[in-house]
């Protein structure tokens, strides 16, 4: 299994500003995901963090709107910039351990 | 690009009455997945699904996969209010296990 931790687990940011989540595993993994879960909705996945490369982005999703970072294989961390009301939502990462995918506990971001 | 459509997207039940949520793709599944998240909660993985026709038991849910691995079910019997919550299936981008396509997810009221 695998221990995800995230934070903040919770923010209220104004609009045009920019906040970092921070998520970290317990155990080393080689890929780290990154989805949204916008309010009432289902998970849409992000982008891909890969350690010692540049993140893949799934369409719709821009490294200039949320660069990622992975600088080891425990923790990696995603900005939403130049945040938006539209960007209000849970973030969350994930790592996949023998085939079975895990969560972290979310940030939930409103921005005002 | 593969998708996985998920009905119904909302279920009252009374305590004790069974509930049933179903997914389905237009394409061939290599595998499938269960998520419950609780409210405010993150997703919690409860199975998966890999051979033509499986049926897996976890006390009162049960999890089908169909003979032509396009749909699946979830099925619960005598809800509890401990049920409550929403269920996800999802489905790996190009049949694997990591980058997963969420189910619009059906959402889970359990009146006592």
């Amino acid at each position: 299994s695998a221990v995800i931790s995230q934070k903040p687990s919770r923010d209220i940011c104004q609009r045009g500003t920019s906040l970092t989540i921070q998520c970290q595993v317990d155990s080393q993994v080689t890929m780290m995901f990154w989805y949204r879960q916008q309010p009432g909705q289902s998970l849409t996945l992000i982008a891909t963090a890969n350690q010692g490369s540049e993140a893949t982005y799934e369409s719709g999703f821009v490294i200039d709107k949320f660069p990622i970072s992975r600088p080891n294989l425990t923790f990696s961390t995603l900005t939403v910039s130049n945040m938006s009301p539209e960007d209000s939502s849970i973030y969350l990462c994930s790592v996949v351990v023998q085939e079975t995918q895990y969560f972290g506990p979310g940030t939930r971001l409103l921005v005002l | 690009g593969q998708q996985v459509m998920q009905i119904p997207q909302y279920q009252h039940v009374q305590e004790g009455e069974d509930f049933t949520t179903y997914c389905n793709s237009s394409t061939t599944l290599s595998n499938i997945q269960w998520y419950k998240q609780r409210p405010g909660g993150h997703p919690v993985f409860l199975i998966q699904l890999v051979k033509s026709g499986e049926v897996k038991k976890q006390k009162r849910l049960t999890f089908q996969f169909g003979e032509a691995k396009k749909n699946s079910s979830l099925h619960i019997t005598a809800t509890q209010t401990t049920d409550v919550g929403t269920y996800f299936c999802a489905v790996g981008f190009s049949g694997g296990y990591n980058k997963l396509i969420f189910g619009a997810g059906t959402r889970l009221a359990v009146h006592p």
